[in-house]
């Protein structure tokens, strides 16, 4: 079956520094992937996509390599702002799922100032 | 501005009570899912609709009740079946083909007195 793994967290950075936060998956097909951003108290909010092997997604300063030999989608952004505190998850959707999302369990990031 | 809504946003059950939480999209997407979301587990799935008078079972359906009578609202009931019921709510919508993204709500946190 299709899964997705996130490393552990929690994930705390002072304000400007570098972010990788990583993900892998395992997915029968050629699956759609997804990093959704949470910001507490409320729902998730799409944050980019790949749809295809070496798609480059970003967002916001954030950005994912689909990188297929690696099965990974790594979430990067070169300097963080307080603002990007918030859980960060990944998601896949496989084709042959009726446009379902498997998630990872989510990181969640503190920024200091 | 299109998107979901969901009600109330803080929900409070007795023991022995069923209660229903909204959902309604005006995004006039096809399909629509429900997860139930607990603090270190990312989100679970509890049913999903592909089209109007349609649903399947998540991964996590026992105790719970769905309905697909319009396009554009997909309420939850959660039973006096569901011994654990506390979690927050999400409730999600896609245009239901492969590659599109789910689209979420901002949650309801249901509670037991």
């Amino acid at each position: 079956g299709n899964s997705v793994t996130q490393m552990e967290g929690p994930v705390t950075l002072s304000e400007e520094a570098f972010l990788t936060i990583n993900c892998t998956y395992t997915a029968t097909g050629y699956p759609s992937l997804f990093w959704y951003v949470q910001y507490p108290g409320e729902g998730l909010q799409l944050l980019l996509k790949a749809t295809k092997a070496d798609d480059k997604g970003s967002n916001k300063g954030f950005e994912a390599t689909y990188r297929k030999e690696t099965t990974s989608f790594h979430l990067e952004k070169g300097s963080v702002q307080v603002s990007d505190s918030a859980v960060y998850f990944c998601a896949l959707s496989d084709p042959g799922a009726n446009s379902k999302l498997t998630f990872g369990k989510g990181i969640t990031l503190s920024v200091r100032p | 501005d299109g998107g979901i809504t969901q009600s109330p946003k803080y929900l409070f059950r007795k023991e022995g009570q069923n209660v229903t939480l909204s959902c309604e999209q005006n995004l006039n997407h096809d399909a629509m899912y429900w997860y139930r979301q607990d603090p270190g587990q990312g989100l679970r799935l509890i049913y999903y609709s592909q089209i109007v008078n349609d649903f399947q079972k998540g991964d996590i359906a026992e105790g719970y009740s769905v309905s697909r009578e319009k396009k554009e609202s997909f309420p939850l009931t959660v039973t006096s079946a569901q011994k654990n019921p506390t979690a927050f709510y999400l409730c999600a919508s896609s245009m239901g083909r492969e590659h599109q993204p789910q689209h979420f709500g901002d949650g309801t946190r249901l509670s037991i007195l």
